[in-house]
């Protein structure tokens, strides 16, 4: 597609439920990045994927976080049993082969999590 | 970690006025981007400047990586200029950016 899809655009829930978002990346991107954006944390990384590799979790806040790319496209960010504290703005941006820093990365429009 | 800083955090100018915002970063680096945050919360890529000077329009970016820091200009500024403005850079041998603290930009007519 012309640029990075997430949905759904806002998710509400209650504590205590599960929850998926969901990202496209550019076509023929193969780096795909996972960012948070909350109130008291600014922009904080989360979790990387490149091609065929392990992903880089290490922006991973608790291991109620987790995160999936099927077929080096699609990638799913999963929080289970959300606490309140979980609410902000989940973005996604990927890049054309993530090459140590060489390229731009592109953002998604985010997903708006509020968790009740 | 690297420490990344913006400077001012709230910039309130009239439309037309021009404007230097500046990164701070505690570190070497090997990337740096400038985004424009639009009142809609979409980022938006402004520069990838690692180093140089590089102009867009009205908008111009110098980073000297030497001396840790990079600038923004913004020249007659519009009311859509208005937004947060974020520097994010990287360090060698990763991919995750690290994003400063953001200037809050408002443009009034």
């Amino acid at each position: 597609g012309a640029g990075v899809s997430q949905s759904p655009s806002n998710k509400v829930t209650e504590k205590g439920k599960d929850v998926e978002l969901r990202c496209d990346p550019i076509s023929g991107h193969t780096a795909l990045y996972w960012y948070r954006q909350s109130l008291g944390q600014g922009l904080e990384f989360l979790i990387y994927f490149q091609g065929n590799s392990a992903p880089d979790k290490s922006g991973l806040p608790s291991d109620r976080f987790s995160a999936e790319r099927t077929g080096g496209s699609v990638s799913t960010l999963t929080i289970q049993r959300t606490q309140q504290e979980d609410s902000a703005v989940y973005l996604c941006a990927s890049s054309l082969s993530g090459g140590a820093g060489q390229e731009t990365q592109y953002f998604g429009p985010g997903t708006r999590l509020l968790v009740l | 970690g690297i420490q990344v800083e913006q400077s001012p955090p709230d910039l309130i100018l009239q439309e037309g006025a021009n404007s230097t915002l500046r990164c701070n970063f505690s570190d070497s680096v090997n990337n740096l981007q400038w985004f424009h945050q639009n009142p809609w919360g979409q980022l938006i890529n402004l520069f990838y400047i690692p180093s140089g000077t590089k102009q867009n329009g009205r908008l111009s970016a110098t980073t000297v990586a030497t001396e840790r820091y990079s600038l923004l200009y913004i020249s007659s500024s519009q009311t859509t200029d208005s937004g947060v403005y974020f520097c994010a850079v990287l360090l060698y041998n990763t991919d995750k950016l690290i994003f400063g603290t953001g200037t809050r930009l408002q443009v009034f007519p």
